[in-house]
């Protein structure tokens, strides 16, 4: 069965304090892991595309990795604005997303 | 603006009640698709449709129905809504693969619906 598992399931940061988000999955045959971000009422937001291990992907203070059995989104010096829940979803077959249940990141002043 | 839009965003209903919630884009984009999202649960999908006339179920279709009937517009109907159907909904759309490679879902803003 295609699974998507997300850890922690909330993570407090101090702004400036660099971490990571993990995701892990188990799925017949990847054909995309996607990050999405989500602000509280608000659909999710693309972020990145991975689709082959040792991929990496940037976006200002944040980079998404990918490996064959999980996918990391490291946050470096994050800020208050970066506060949100963060979403991994895998292409599993023919129009089937999984998604993961998600980490909600509150980083603090 | 590129966006997908849904109406209502907020609904409060009564079991058995028929309703509708509206998805459209403007994006010119084949594949649309339905998901609910539950505490716990993340999201799931409803009910995708890969073009015109062309729908088929996701993971939890049971009590929904849904039609496409013009590119832009991708309605869910639900035809006697029961209190478990309450939850946060969002329809989303995207391009159709291509060389083998998928692309990302764009999201609409979610419905909020609430089944007494």
């Amino acid at each position: 069965e295609d699974q998507v598992t997300q850890s922690p399931e909330a993570l407090r940061l101090q702004e400036g304090e660099s971490s990571s988000l993990n995701c892990s999955y188990t799925v017949s045959g990847l054909r995309g892991l996607f990050w999405y971000r989500q602000d509280p009422g608000k659909g999710p937001e693309f972020l990145f595309t991975l689709y082959s291990a040792g991929e990496e992907k940037e976006k200002e203070r944040l980079k998404a990795t990918l490996t064959k059995k999980e996918s990391f989104l490291h946050i470096t010096a994050p800020k208050p604005e970066d506060s949100a829940t963060y979403l991994c979803a895998v292409q599993a077959s023919f129009q089937k997303l999984v998604f993961g249940t998600g980490t909600r990141l509150l980083v603090s002043p | 603006e590129a966006q997908v839009t849904q109406n209502p965003r907020y609904l409060i209903t009564v079991t058995g009640k028929k309703l509708t919630v509206t998805c459209s884009q403007n994006m010119n984009h084949e594949y649309m698709s339905w998901y609910r999202q539950d505490p716990g649960l993340g999201l799931r999908q409803i009910y995708y449709s890969m073009n015109v006339e062309v729908t088929d179920k996701g993971d939890v279709p049971e009590g929904y129905k849904v039609s496409r009937k013009e590119k832009r517009n991708f309605p869910l109907i639900l035809e006697s809504p029961s209190p478990n159907q309450t939850s946060l909904y969002f329809c989303a759309s995207s391009l159709p693969p291509s060389g083998g490679s998928y692309n990302e879902q764009f999201f609409g803003p979610g419905t909020r619906l609430t089944v007494l």
